[in-house]
């Protein structure tokens, strides 16, 4: 059982260009969720999933795009990266939103943006 | 916006306790998460407060006062292993999780 998959582990991507995340996992869960994690600011939410076909904004959502066209796949997408996108991407699932259901987390993706 | 508060860094020797604290103000609240995380790695679930009290989990143990917006994460017999961030996390009316910037904890021989 592999649980949740990123890919790719890291990418070095010129800025002005696009760039996917990919996103997948195993577990059935209904929701899904992409952070952004950077030095003294922790985990921020960038956009969300409560169920396959729904998707809502997260904390800093502005640059980002996401889709959710079935259960185990969130793709996150770059239009056009600048270096303030410059993080590491971390993608998690939890069976139901809200409540107590943890979230399991990817193994993350560094990104850098020159 | 929400608001959670956590020491930047602490240091214990091996063997000791250590308590790493958590304020918050949110809008609404829907129970208080604890994350570890080592460097390069994913966070990991360590526990889940939605009522005051002391939740113990093994050498873990997780408080919760409501009413003063707080919460404390209590590592005993610390071990190496243990070196790592420590992620408290809020769930608020929204059921969307805020973290703090995390807590880095060194344990020392």
């Amino acid at each position: 059982i592999a649980g949740i998959t990123q890919a790719p582990t890291s990418q070095i991507l010129a800025a002005g260009r696009r760039m996917t995340l990919r996103c997948t996992q195993d577990m059935r869960h209904n929701a899904m969720y992409w952070y952004r994690q950077d030095l003294g600011l922790g985990l921020r939410l960038i956009h969300y999933s409560n169920t396959a076909g729904t998707t809502g904004k997260g904390e800093v959502p502005d640059g980002y795009s996401v889709s959710r066209a079935n259960t185990d796949d969130f793709p996150l997408t770059l239009a056009s990266a600048v270096p303030s996108q410059t993080s590491v991407y971390f993608c998690a699932s939890s069976d139901q939103a809200g409540g107590y259901n943890e979230q399991f987390f990817g193994p993350g993706t560094r990104l850098t943006v020159l | 916006g929400q608001n959670i508060d956590q020491p930047t860094e602490m240091t214990a020797t091996e063997g000791a306790i250590v308590q790493i604290n958590c304020t918050y103000q949110t809008s609404g609240f829907n129970g208080l998460f604890w994350y570890q995380q080592h460097a390069g790695e994913a966070p990991t679930f360590l526990s889940y407060n939605v009522l005051d009290g002391l939740e113990e989990k093994g050498r873990f143990s997780s408080f919760l006062s409501r009413s003063k917006g707080y919460s404390y994460l209590l590592l005993k017999e610390l071990q190496m292993k243990d070196s790592a961030s420590y992620l408290c996390a809020v769930m608020a009316d929204d059921y969307k999780l805020s973290f703090g910037a995390g807590t880095t904890v060194t344990v020392r021989a």
